[in-house]
């Protein structure tokens, strides 16, 4: 059984450069399938961030390509986005999430870890 | 590239039918067959209910459909369950410049 387990900073100030970390378990992501993020701010809706193929190849969202990254480890089954120059719009639960092929769907999802940016 | 339009709220009655529209535009919804639905219950993680229009993965209940016309797609809830109040979002394949464009939301209430 694939999960996905986020882990982040949490609380993060204006200006700053969090790193997020999606930790796979279950399944080895130099097998294959694309593995994104997601996010959703407080009572708001979905919002994809950007993917990454197992090959290391990424796919960002244009209007928030200038300030993502998004890499593999693959010795650790991890996967990380890095957002920078963060400001209150940035508040949000990120998802990790796996989705089997180029075309969608979003088929596994990670419990979220919510980033709040203070100023 | 914008969200896809959903309606804020829809609502009906245990064992009613309860249809969500999700309008795109030719680049998104209306070009391609690869529109999700995903359910997301309050305070949870959402979960795929229905993908490339129609289909549904295993272990959802037949009582979701999916369908589309044109730059509209349509999920349905028939039966309607009290474990079927939640939010449900479309989501549609849009290209290569930025492939992933999801819905506005629709909250679901069983009255």
């Amino acid at each position: 059984q694939v999960e996905l387990q986020e882990s982040g900073p949490g609380l993060v100030r204006a200006s700053e450069t969090p790193s997020l970390t999606c930790a796979v378990s279950g399944y080895s992501i130099s097998s294959g399938y694309y593995w994104g993020w997601i996010r959703q701010p407080p009572g708001k809706g979905l919002e994809w961030i950007g993917s990454i193929y197992h090959s290391g190849s990424t796919y960002y969202n244009p209007s928030l390509k200038s300030r993502v990254s998004i890499s593999v480890d693959k010795s650790k089954n991890e996967i990380s986005l890095k957002l920078s120059s963060v400001t209150a719009a940035d508040t949000a639960v990120y998802y990790c999430v796996r989705h089997g092929s180029w075309l969608g769907p979003f088929d596994i999802w990670g419990q979220g870890t919510m980033v709040t940016v203070s100023s | 590239q914008s969200a896809l339009t959903q309606p804020p709220s829809a609502s009906g009655s245990p064992g009613q039918s309860v249809t969500i529209s999700c309008t795109g535009t030719s680049s998104d919804v209306g070009g391609y067959n690869y529109v999700s639905w995903y359910q997301q219950h309050p305070g949870k993680v959402p979960k795929v209910i229905i993908y490339d229009v129609s289909e549904r993965p295993s272990g959802v209940p037949d009582r979701f459909s999916g369908s589309k016309s044109g730059n509209t797609a349509s999920l349905t809830v028939s039966g309607l369950q009290a474990e079927d109040e939640a939010d449900y979002y479309c989501s549609s394949y849009a290209g290569s410049n930025n492939p992933y464009v999801f819905g506005t939301g629709t909250k679901v209430t069983v009255l």
